[in-house]
């Protein structure tokens, strides 16, 4: 099925830990970015990239990092884990905003830092 | 920069009944793109309604309806004939359609719930 792909669907960390969280689309988007959803927050941007090699910071990229080497892939790496970074995180994808505005979420990962 | 307002943390409403949330935003884009989301407790973003900024009818998309209001930068959805399932968090989201590439930009969201 077309669509994206998060995983894992939840994960406990330690503090101090670093892990990354996949993120896969076969839809051919240019666009990918990554969201995390805090309660009474909303969703908030971390990092987005508009194709393979250029990627951007959001709104809360401290303690992210993001490449894109493919179309298809943008994994999320926490380099280290604080209790902060506990949060539901999404990945979404879309094409360039002037073909289309419509994104694509995935199912999101629900990440605990104890 | 673009941002989103949703000033309505909490909303109940009956079952059977219409029900508008708000949403006002602010963007310097003349090209740009309204949604509204639907977040159940099982956590999935469902997309609801598209409404962009040089469309001439409002959106509808069967018992959802989007109020745009170009003038007064609001771009409320309307849920008419409430149901028990439509209780759920509600995000207003908007981006640019130009030539830039701006991400989507989220509110804080809404939180339904219908009463049976």
């Amino acid at each position: 099925n077309a669509g994206v792909t998060q995983t894992p669907k939840f994960q406990v960390l330690k503090t101090g830990q670093s892990m990354t969280l996949q993120c896969a689309q076969d839809m051919n988007h240019e666009y990918m970015s990554w969201y995390r959803q805090d309660p009474g927050m909303g969703l908030r941007l971390i990092h987005y990239s508009v194709g393979a090699g250029i990627t951007d910071q959001g709104e809360v990229p401290n303690g992210y990092n993001v490449s894109r080497s493919t179309t298809e892939d943008f994994p999320l790496r926490l380099l280290s884990a604080a209790p902060s970074q506990t949060s539901v995180y999404f990945c979404a994808s879309s094409y360039l905003p002037y073909r289309g505005a419509g994104y694509t979420f995935g199912s999101g990962t629900r990440l605990t830092v104890v | 920069a673009q941002k989103i307002t949703q000033t309505q943390p909490g909303m109940f409403v009956q079952e059977k009944e219409a029900v508008t949330l708000d949403c006002t935003y602010d963007t310097s884009d003349q090209s740009y793109g309204l949604f509204w989301y639907k977040q159940p407790s099982s956590g999935e973003m469902i997309f609801l309604i598209y409404q962009g900024s040089y469309d001439e009818q409002n959106a509808t998309e069967g018992r959802y309806s989007l109020n745009f209001q170009k003038a007064r930068k609001s771009a409320n959805l309307v849920i008419s004939a409430s149901q028990l399932g439509d209780s759920a968090m509600y995000f207003c989201a908007m981006r640019g359609t130009g030539s830039g590439n701006t991400p989507l930009v989220f509110g804080k969201g809404t939180r339904l719930s219908v009463i049976a």
